[in-house]
């Protein structure tokens, strides 16, 4: 079955950058799409079509997907961004599946 | 208020049957696609699959193909996940999400979720 990779664990300063990985064999031909998710909260969509912005979501969040991994990017983390991270696409019978997870420490 | 209010939390037995439901208001629910996701206590989310309740399409993860069942009432907004015999490893919190664009697209809008407990 079709797998989305993910590191299970990325950790960043306040204000620093952090880049996570969504790694796919059919990534070069579907849509990344990026979750979080806090504790004890349903997720919220934070990046859509690679690279679309939901409204409401901070400018410092953006995506990319290039070749085989899709990245989610934040700029200037702060606190308040600490929380699971989840990608989602689509393989080639048409169904979906998430990637592992990511957990996002702000030190 | 775009919004998908679920059916409350359950405790089951190993065995029995369950349906949960998802409702949706303040958009037109036939024109969206509506998705439901697992996540296992201290896991990550699990797609398991989507109904269009407009022509009923219906598509499953192959993880769920056979276990679950999707459905879904356009008439009253609602669409439905159900098994017919619960096992302990269906416990678990139930997500459903509107899908914001056709049957790959993101799931820009979530419910609250349903834990279901299933427990002798």
């Amino acid at each position: 079955s079709y797998e989305l990779t993910q590191p299970p664990s990325v950790s960043v300063s306040p204000g620093q950058t952090a880049r996570i990985t969504c790694s796919g064999d059919a990534l070069p031909k579907q849509y990344a799409h990026w979750y979080q998710q806090k504790p004890g909260q349903a997720p919220v969509l934070v990046i859509y079509k690679d690279t679309k912005r939901p409204s409401g979501i901070p400018e410092r969040f953006s995506g990319s997907n290039s070749g085989a991994t899709a990245t989610l990017t934040l700029s200037g983390v702060q606190a308040e961004d600490e929380a699971d991270y989840f990608c989602q696409s689509a393989d080639s019978s048409g169904t979906s599946v998430f990637g592992g997870g990511t957990k996002l420490t702000v030190l | 208020e775009v919004q998908l209010v679920q059916s409350g939390a359950e405790v089951k037995k190993p065995g029995e049957s369950l349906k949960i439901s998802c409702k949706g208001s303040g958009y037109s629910f036939s024109t969206y696609w509506i998705g439901w996701v697992r996540q296992m206590p201290g896991k990550g989310l699990e797609w398991m699959g989507i109904i269009y309740s407009g022509d009923s399409d219906t598509r499953y993860s192959p993880s769920f193909q056979g276990q679950v069942t999707i459905s879904a009432d356009k008439s009253i907004s609602t669409a439905y996940l159900q098994w017919g015999s619960l096992k302990a490893s269906d416990t678990a919190m139930y997500y459903c999400a509107r899908l914001n664009s056709g049957s790959s697209s993101g799931m820009d809008v979530w419910g609250q979720g349903t834990t279901v407990t299933v427990s002798s």
